[in-house]
């Protein structure tokens, strides 16, 4: 049973640069959640995708924006991007039941170092 | 504004010791607390728990939720090496499965 993925696993971007960050869910998951993990601190929920939509938002600004796509994978954008975007940034999936059983518990991925010089 | 606080910020402890990580919690429409591992990069999901005083265990590890006082505890007995990490927090928000996230507790377990 496959687990949460992410690729890549690190990138360098420089001030400005556009970023996209790829996830694929737990195997009979259908929600994606992304978070932003800066050093030394918990991670901070950036927004959640179920059914190709984005269905809640944490606060951050409209340069990050995500996609989900048919196959419940989802891609994270972030325009325009500061030196404080420099963190490690996480896909988790759960499921209501869509795609599968339902589970509240989300599983995380790997996550995807960025660093913004 | 929801709030998680985790404590202590770290602890180092020998082999064998018995720990206790204390995580507290302000927030409007909980669901659930969670607990998570996280050695490298990916939290590793440990204890989801939802109704007050009923213990949850596996193994050396286990966990009990307050929800009148708001806090929930994670104890581990006999500690090993490679139970050094970040040991994270968070609460289930209603209405959107949103994780708030406390900062963590390092652990670090000397041999």
């Amino acid at each position: 049973d496959a687990g949460v993925t992410q690729s890549p696993t690190h990138l360098i971007k420089t001030r400005g640069q556009q970023v996209t960050l790829r996830c694929s869910p737990k195997s009979g998951h259908d929600t994606v959640s992304w978070y932003q993990q800066a050093l030394g601190q918990g991670p901070q929920f950036i927004f959640q995708y179920y059914e190709e939509e984005e269905r809640q938002r944490g606060n951050f600004p409209d340069r990050f924006s995500g996609h989900q796509f048919p196959n419940y994978s989802s891609e994270l954008n972030v325009n325009a991007l500061l030196l404080g975007d420099s963190a490690l940034y996480l896909c988790a999936s759960s499921s209501w039941g869509r795609a599968g059983t339902y589970s509240d518990t989300q599983y995380f991925g790997p996550g995807t170092r960025l660093t913004v010089l | 504004e929801d709030k998680v606080v985790q404590s202590p910020l770290s602890l180092v402890v020998h082999e064998g010791d018995t720990v206790t990580l204390n995580c507290s919690y302000e927030v409007t429409n909980f669901r659930s607390l969670l607990w998570y591992k996280q050695e490298k990069k990916a939290p590793t999901f440990l204890f989801m728990l939802t109704s007050s005083g009923i213990e949850k265990k596996s193994g050396r590890l286990s966990s009990i939720l307050d929800k009148k006082e708001l806090f929930s505890i994670l104890n581990i007995t006999a500690t090993q090496t490679g139970d050094s990490a970040v040991y994270l927090c968070a609460v289930l928000m209603e209405y959107g499965n949103k994780l708030v996230f406390g900062a963590g507790t390092i652990l670090r377990v000397k041999s």
